[in-house]
């Protein structure tokens, strides 16, 4: 019963460092998304995928970048982490299709510092 | 674009107080709405939908109308307790089908006492 799983759960960085958030579910979702939780400005979308080898940009992609080889990962990368990248990040699925009730499943998230 | 306003937190309220939580939201067409709630340490979950005018979401105690003349999805308990201490995200979804993203409020904290 795993659901959404990210890792690691935290991560701290110094400037300029690379990293991977992974994320995994075994819901056979074909939406897959993350998002980042800052303080006062709720939760914003990075990137998503409707399906393996589609993705897409959100709200606020710079500094990230994604791939999607399976339907069961999506994992996130930062290149060169900046402070300004310090925060929480969720990742989430979601069915499609006929069986899409709009509803996002959730994994723990994954806090990150930049220093 | 779409975007949804919800009250500022905190909001601190005696257990068994009535809990009014206000979100209202600006989109085109019809979206549906959601109610979301993340426990301290973990990721959100979906507390109540609501797909159409009218529809009244519910869950848990908690109900929320979509109400489309005020274009607002207000969430409400009767009686809370202290287990509802909680940050309470109220979101919409523009479209359907694998287009639809999920636009999030900013969050409103409860906290419960004895």
């Amino acid at each position: 019963n795993a659901g959404v799983t990210q890792t690691p759960k935290f991560q701290v960085l110094k400037t300029g460092q690379s990293m991977t958030l992974q994320c995994a579910q075994d819901m056979n979702h074909e939406y897959m998304s993350w998002y980042r939780q800052d303080p006062g400005m709720g939760l914003r979308l990075i990137h998503y995928s409707v399906g393996a080898g589609i993705t897409d940009q959100g709200e606020v992609p710079n500094g990230y970048n994604v791939s999607r080889s399976t339907t069961e990962d999506f994992p996130l990368r930062l290149l060169s982490a900046a402070p300004s990248q310090t925060s929480v990040y969720f990742c989430a699925s979601k069915l499609t299709g006929g069986a899409n009730t709009g509803e996002l499943f959730f994994g723990e998230g994954s806090r990150l510092t930049v220093l | 674009g779409d975007s949804v306003t919800q009250m500022e937190g905190p909001v601190t309220l005696s257990e068994e107080a009535f809990l009014t939580i206000n979100c209202t939201y600006t989109a085109t067409g019809y979206p549906s709405l959601f109610w979301y709630v993340q426990y301290p340490g973990e990721g959100l979950q979906l507390l109540l939908k609501a797909t159409k005018a009218d529809d009244k979401g519910s869950n848990k105690g908690f109900e929320a109308t979509y109400r489309k003349e005020t274009t607002s999805f207000h969430l409400e308990k009767g009686s809370v307790q202290v287990s509802d201490s909680a940050v309470y995200f109220c979101a919409l979804s523009g479209l359907t089908g694998t287009a639809s993203k999920l636009t999030f409020g900013t969050g409103t904290r409860l906290q419960v006492t004895l």
